[in-house]
């Protein structure tokens, strides 16, 4: 399979730890994004990265959200010092530079107790 | 929040009917992207469009880019089961750059 993928596929935890998300994009997709998506909502855009840059945050991206891409492949989204409201399904995009298209893995779908 | 305006919110369509749906936007996009996605699942892109007023057909799907560049539509024909899902619009303002996503239509098919 040479889609995106992303693990774990499910996380619980209870408020206050912190937990860490893995993305492995497309092979030679040199952008990568994250993307939050709430119950009954479109997903809404967290960061991205082209190559092992991190070129725009939202600011839905508090100080206890951190996101790298160190070697320009995989990334990882770290998330401290969880809450309810962190509660949210998380989606890696992944596509090249020059395109338009982004394309999205299966999502990790996050519950703090 | 989500500047994107989706309608209807849901849908319940009998199988083999035609299906349409919207998204408009107060602010314009140079491209406009349409997915869908499972329950539990990632979205899964369907059918991009690149130029205001463009057509494009993927299969028994239809969208158009507004002239305004500020709306789009998509049309599925003879609606099956498996077509169940939310239906995403999304605009993108530059190559490369975010994806702005609508809140989804939810549709739903009788068999």
């Amino acid at each position: 399979d040479t889609g995106v993928s992303q693990d774990p596929r499910h996380k619980i935890t209870k408020r206050g730890q912190n937990v860490t998300f893995r993305c492995d994009p497309i092979s030679e997709h040199n952008r990568l994004y994250w993307y939050r998506q709430t119950l009954g909502q479109g997903p809404e855009f967290l960061t991205y990265f082209q190559n092992e840059a991190q070129l725009e945050k939202s600011r839905l991206l508090s100080d206890r959200f951190s996101a790298e891409r160190p070697k320009g492949s995989f990334s990882t989204l770290e998330i401290q010092r969880t809450e309810q409201g962190d509660s949210a399904m998380y989606l890696c995009a992944s596509s090249l530079v020059a395109v338009w298209e982004q394309f999205f893995g299966p999502g990790t779908r996050l519950t703090v107790l | 929040g989500q500047q994107l305006n989706q309608s209807p919110q849901s849908m319940f369509i009998q199988e083999g009917e035609d299906v349409s749906m919207n998204c408009t936007s107060s602010s314009i996009f140079n491209t406009w992207l349409w997915y869908k996605q499972d329950p539990g699942e990632g979205p899964v892109l369907l059918i991009a469009l690149y130029k205001a007023g463009e057509l494009t057909s993927n299969g028994r799907l239809t969208a158009q880019f507004g002239i305004t560049r500020k709306d789009s539509f998509l049309n599925i024909s003879a609606s099956i089961p498996s077509d169940v899902g939310i239906y995403f619009c999304a605009g993108q303002r530059s190559y490369g750059n975010k994806l702005v996503f609508g809140a989804g239509t939810i549709l739903r098919v009788k068999s």
